[in-house]
């Protein structure tokens, strides 16, 4: 069965504070990975990674793809309140049966 | 293990029918399931909120009659494209929310493995 985890499952930090969100998969035909930041109405796509070792940069946000730990991490420097949400990562496996396995997510809250 | 499923994982039609796809929570009862379709770059577009014993409530642009939902059980909400044309082809995924809170309290959405809709 395809699992996704996430970790850790809730973090609380400071403004100014770096973060790092973890994600580990176990699918079959593993064709990509997935970040989302979920605040209200539908998760915002972050970030698609398919080849490992290359980091994927967006503001203070970045990712990266390691296919040999099947895993991933995702980044954030200098947090701000406004990033305060649930992370969700998502690993997307192919080969007929287009399928998205979802992490259950961190809750990151970011204190003033 | 899974705790939101979708039946059928994917769908082939042809223009013109109408296909239902479902949702189910395993391990709670979801009073409330969401609906979701994957656009390309990723983005996840909310479709419509899913209220058990009562109407779903669809996001502006959403065709209602287009999209048929019910949510006829705590633990199982279906999606209905009705008349179905190439331009619904998508993928469509549910999340329901667990009432009893899970990890991040009332925030606690788990999502489903998305159906692949085709339509020839």
């Amino acid at each position: 069965e395809d699992k996704v985890v996430q970790s850790p499952l809730s973090l609380v930090v400071h403004e100014g504070d770096t973060v790092t969100l973890n994600c580990s998969y176990e699918v079959t035909n593993f064709r990509s990975l997935l970040w989302y930041k979920q605040e209200k109405k539908a998760p915002t796509f972050l970030f698609m990674l398919t080849s490992s070792g290359i980091e994927k940069k967006s503001g203070r946000l970045s990712s990266i793809l390691d296919k040999k730990e099947l895993s991933s991490i995702l980044n954030i420097t200098a947090t701000q309140t406004g990033d305060s949400a649930i992370y969700l990562c998502a690993a997307h496996s192919g080969a007929g049966s287009y399928q998205l396995t979802f992490g259950k997510g961190t809750k990151l809250s970011v204190i003033p | 293990g899974a705790v939101v499923s979708q039946h059928p994982s994917r769908v082939i039609c042809k223009s013109g029918t109408s296909v239902k796809i479902e949702c189910r929570s395993l391990d709670f009862q979801a009073t409330t399931m969401f609906w979701y379709r994957q656009f390309p770059k990723q983005s996840l577009m909310l479709m419509a909120t899913s209220n058990e014993g009562s109407k779903a409530t669809y996001e502006q642009g959403v065709e209602k009659d287009k999209f048929l939902i019910n949510h006829a059980s705590l633990t199982l909400s279906t999606l209905t494209v009705t008349s179905a044309h190439p331009e619904d082809s998508s993928f469509y995924i549910c999340s329901a929310r667990d009432p009893a809170g899970g990890p991040f309290s009332t925030d606690t959405q788990y999502f489903g493995p998305g159906t692949r809709l085709t339509v020839l």
